[in-house]
């Protein structure tokens, strides 16, 4: 069962527009959210998070939306460049036994930003 | 991805063979994750450890896999009689000592196994 759901396997957007990544949760004890980004070849780095208490996080030209009552939340890269094209990672975090945490992670999708 | 370092970076390996991996985690790190990535797939979690412990390894497959991370030296990652479906890219990721909000985990930048 997917607790962490990136529907989209793949995004193709020019430069100079909007990406948008989506995802989506089904555990409602999700308290922390990240975006990876990984090239191929290479392991994921940090890209963003947020935490439950907040529906925004902006750095830069990433920004990650959450909207608890969807249990769904977005990353928006804008301007898109074509260094951005990589594969994005969703993932979700809750507090387990002994304030030790878990992260589900999402499937990915693999955004190309065409020049 | 600086700081966890994992090696070797590309291990070549024949069907029955062991696979040793190892992973050392950032300075002051000591929580170890292993992931995999099958070919055309995303994240799976595998195992997570503290020193000389394990805490969850319910991504680890029941045979021939297992992991360690002892009081000194790396975290290993153990694979016997390795088979071409272990052929995949491995990733380590360590995080400081559990603090409640610091959960971002760094990874390596993986250690490629190809079983022939």
């Amino acid at each position: 069962d997917q607790q962490v759901k990136q529907n989209s396997p793949s995004l193709s957007v020019q430069e100079g527009r909007i990406s948008i990544l989506n995802c989506d949760y089904t555990n409602s004890m999700f308290d922390y959210f990240l975006w990876y980004k990984k090239y191929p070849a290479e392991g994921p780095t940090f890209l963003i998070s947020i935490s439950s208490i907040k529906d925004k996080n902006e750095d830069g030209r990433f920004t990650v939306f959450l909207n608890k009552s969807a249990k769904h939340l977005s990353l928006h890269i804008v301007p898109s460049q074509p260094g951005d094209s990589a594969v994005y990672f969703c993932a979700a975090s809750e507090v387990r036994a002994g304030n030790n945490r878990k992260l589900i992670w999402g499937l990915g999708t693999s955004l190309a930003v065409n020049p | 991805n600086a700081g966890v370092m994992q090696n070797p970076r590309h291990l070549v390996r024949r069907r029955g063979q062991e696979a040793r991996l190892r992973c050392s985690p950032m300075k002051g790190h000591s929580h170890v994750y292993w992931y995999r990535q099958l070919p055309e797939e995303g994240l799976k979690f595998m195992v997570y450890l503290q020193k000389e412990n394990i805490i969850d390894e319910s991504g680890m497959p029941k045979e021939r896999f297992s992991a360690e991370f002892p009081k000194e030296g790396p975290s290993i990652l153990r694979i016997q009689q390795v088979v071409r479906g272990d052929s995949a890219a491995y990733f380590c990721a360590s995080s400081p000592q559990g603090t409640y909000s610091g959960n971002t985990i760094y990874f390596g930048e993986g250690s490629w196994l190809t079983v022939v």
